[in-house]
This record gives structure tokens, C-alpha cells and sequence, in this order.
């Protein structure tokens, strides 16, 4: 089965610290996913990477960063967190593949909340 | 901009019924679609996915259809049980990148 770890399922941080949320997947796949999710706003895409050291901006990347030094590995940074970005944040992974195969694998997600 | 709704929002039905959610979406140039179930609190976990070229897709109890020209979606669920209650997204892919964009969202509850 694949596995999609996030390293926290809740975190309480306060306003102006740096946080790091942090993503491993198990099955070798070539994408990984960072989103967050909000009541009434559904699922947003904050950032997405195809590969080692690639990266691009999903819809909401603004206050965030992210880095992807191996393959396995999909970390999302908060420069400096702010009382809005308290939500729960997905992170997900899927193989560079055609077909049903390319489905995407979620992890359990991390709730953070900024004080 | 491609945009995702699902209706309704919530719905309770008694143990035992069929019933039948919806996803409808605005571009349909997309390269896939899939249904996800989401637990309180919990990840999401993908339940069917259907190619563009796709009309349908069956597990079990579930059965998901396809209609791109009018850019909507249906998951089909068959004598529900409590252990289905949950929240059911549905999402696009706008291309081959796994980009997905979602649904709000279809929270169910099944009574016993």
C-alpha cells in the first residue's frame, strides 16, 4: 500500500514563527501535493512539485514555501506563520503516469493553529 | 477558470437506500475525475477515477459516471450503510500534471 506521512497531526504555533510541515511518501512517486483545507473554501492548492528540486505555485502560494531535496521528501515552510494560515493542510503524492494509476494518494494531514 | 460544485451539500437518508451524488464542473477539457471520501479530521482516499475517455467506473458498491460534454459527474452508491457516512469530494484534473481541483464537497450521513 502506499504510504503518504505527514510528521504532525497537530501543531500549535505562535504568530512570526518559522514552521516547517513536513511530507514523506513511500511508493517513488514523481508528484507531490501540498493543500490546505478551510470550511466553506474546500481544498486549495498551495504548491505542487514534479520532481527533485522543482516546484511550482498552486492557486494560494502566497506566505508559503516549499522544498523538495529528495525525491521522497515534500516540505512546506511558513516564513513567518499569521493567525490565517491556522487551517489543516494536506499533503498528497501520485506517480507520473497515465490512467487509473495515476490516482492521488493523501496523507492523514496536519492541523495547525497559529496563536 | 475551471470551477467545481457538488449538490447538495449534505444529505441524511435511512440505512438500505441507493442514492446518488453530484458533481458538475465548468470546463471540460479535463484529463480525468475522481471521487475521494474524507473521514472527520482525517485524509482523503480516493474512491474511483475516470479517464476523459471514460463514461464509468465501478467498486463494489460504488458506481461513478462521466458525462464531459455537459461537464458532469455522478457517484452512485447502493444500499448505503452507516459505515458510509462520510464527506465525498469530487475533483478534476485539468491535465496530466495530477493537479486537482475540488468540489466543496457532499458531507453524508446514513442512518441505522
Amino acid at each position: 500500500d502506499v504510504k503518504v506521512t505527514q510528521s504532525s497531526r497537530y501543531l500549535v504555533k505562535r504568530t512570526g514563527e518559522k514552521v516547517f510541515l513536513e511530507c514523506v511518501q513511500d511508493m517513488d512517486h514523481e508528484n507531490m501535493f501540498w493543500y490546505r483545507q478551510d470550511p466553506g473554501l474546500g481544498l486549495r492548492l498551495i504548491y505542487f512539485s514534479y520532481d527533485v528540486k522543482m516546484k511550482e505555485k498552486g492557486d494560494i502560494p502566497e506566505g508559503y514555501s516549499v522544498s523538495r531535496e529528495k525525491k521522497e521528501r515534500f516540505s512546506l515552510i511558513l516564513e513567518s506563520a499569521s493567525t490565517n494560515q491556522t487551517s489543516m493542510y494536506l499533503c498528497a503524492s501520485n506517480p507520473l503516469t497515465q490512467g487509473v494509476k495515476s490516482i492521488q494518494y493523501f496523507g492523514a494531514g496536519t492541523r495547525l493553529s497559529v496563536l | 477558470k475551471q470551477e467545481v460544485t457538488q449538490i447538495p451539500a449534505a444529505l441524511s437518508v435511512p440505512e438500505g437506500e441507493n442514492l446518488v451524488l453530484n458533481c458538475s464542473f465548468t470546463d471540460s477539457a479535463i484529463y480525468n475525475l475522481q471521487w475521494f471520501r474524507q473521514d472527520p479530521g482525517k485524509g482523503l482516499t480516493s474512491l474511483l477515477l475516470i479517464q476523459s475517455s471514460q463514461r464509468e467506473q465501478t467498486s463494489g458498491r460504488l458506481n461513478a459516471s462521466l458525462d464531459k460534454s455537459s461537464g458532469r459527474s455522478t457517484l452512485y452508491i447502493a444500499a448505503s450503510q452507516p459505515g458510509d457516512s462520510a464527506t465525498y469530494l469530487c475533483a478534476v484534473s485539468p491535465s496530466n500534471t495530477g493537479k486537482l481541483i475540488f468540489g466543496q464537497g457532499t458531507t453524508l450521513q446514513v442512518k441505522p
